[in-house]
């Protein structure tokens, strides 16, 4: 069965500094999809980041990278150069396979506030 | 192109009522997804169609709670004799399937169920 973990309920950060959102994962399957999404105050699910199974490099799109340590299970979103509206909550998730198909699990997500 | 939308975005019910809530899929998308996401949680999975099949149903509540994605017209979850549970916001998602090549799944924004 497919499990996601975020332990940090809540984080704060200051503007311009660097943040981890730290993510563990499980699953039986060799083929996986990790996602990141971002889901800022007005309640819609923004998403940031993906990272496959068999992806060889780490996916960053922008501000946003993900460490990902496959024997760790581990995929955490690293946001660099924080900014003020980056204050959401974000979810990592997990798919099994790597195609757009099958139902998505998500962790319980970790609440971001950004300091001026 | 129009992302995918969903209806009512708001919905207040009475205990007892029917709620009904509607989801239509991006153009060229036949696999839709539902979410539940409870006060201060996660996402968790409902169910997953294709035209006229449930593929997975795994995450649906045994009772009063059922899914539809006909032919034509949107998908529809239904809720029947809403219980102050219920109360919660239900997100819908689009793919285009194993056919397409996109990773990606697309969020809708929500509908929010109050049960008063």
């Amino acid at each position: 069965a497919q499990k996601i973990t975020q332990t940090q309920p809540g984080m704060f950060v200051q503007e311009k500094e660097a943040v981890t959102l730290d993510c563990t994962y499980d699953t039986s399957d060799p083929s996986y999809g990790l996602f990141w999404y971002k889901q800022p105050s007005s309640g819609e699910m923004i998403f940031l980041i993906y990272q496959g199974s068999y992806d060889q490099q780490n996916a960053t799109e922008g501000r946003y990278s993900l460490n990902f340590q496959k024997a760790r299970k581990s995929a955490n979103l690293v946001i660099s150069a924080s900014q003020l509206g980056d204050s959401a909550m974000y979810f990592c998730a997990m798919r099994e396979g790597t195609t757009n198909a099958g139902k998505s699990t998500f962790g319980d997500g970790t609440t971001l506030t950004v300091k001026p | 192109n129009a992302g995918v939308m969903q209806n009512p975005r708001h919905l207040v019910r009475r205990r007892g009522q029917e709620a009904r809530l509607r989801c239509s899929p991006m153009k060229g998308h036949s696999h839709v997804y539902w979410y539940r996401q409870l006060p201060e949680e996660g996402l968790k999975f409902m169910v997953y169609l294709q035209k006229e099949n449930i593929i997975d149903e795994s995450g649906m509540p045994k009772e009063r709670f059922s899914a539809e994605f006909p032919k034509e017209g949107p998908s529809i979850l239904r809720i029947q004799q809403v219980v102050r549970g219920d109360s919660a916001a239900y997100f819908c998602a689009s793919s285009q399937g194993t056919s397409g090549v996109s990773y990606e799944q697309y969020f809708g924004p929500g509908t929010r169920l109050t049960v008063t």
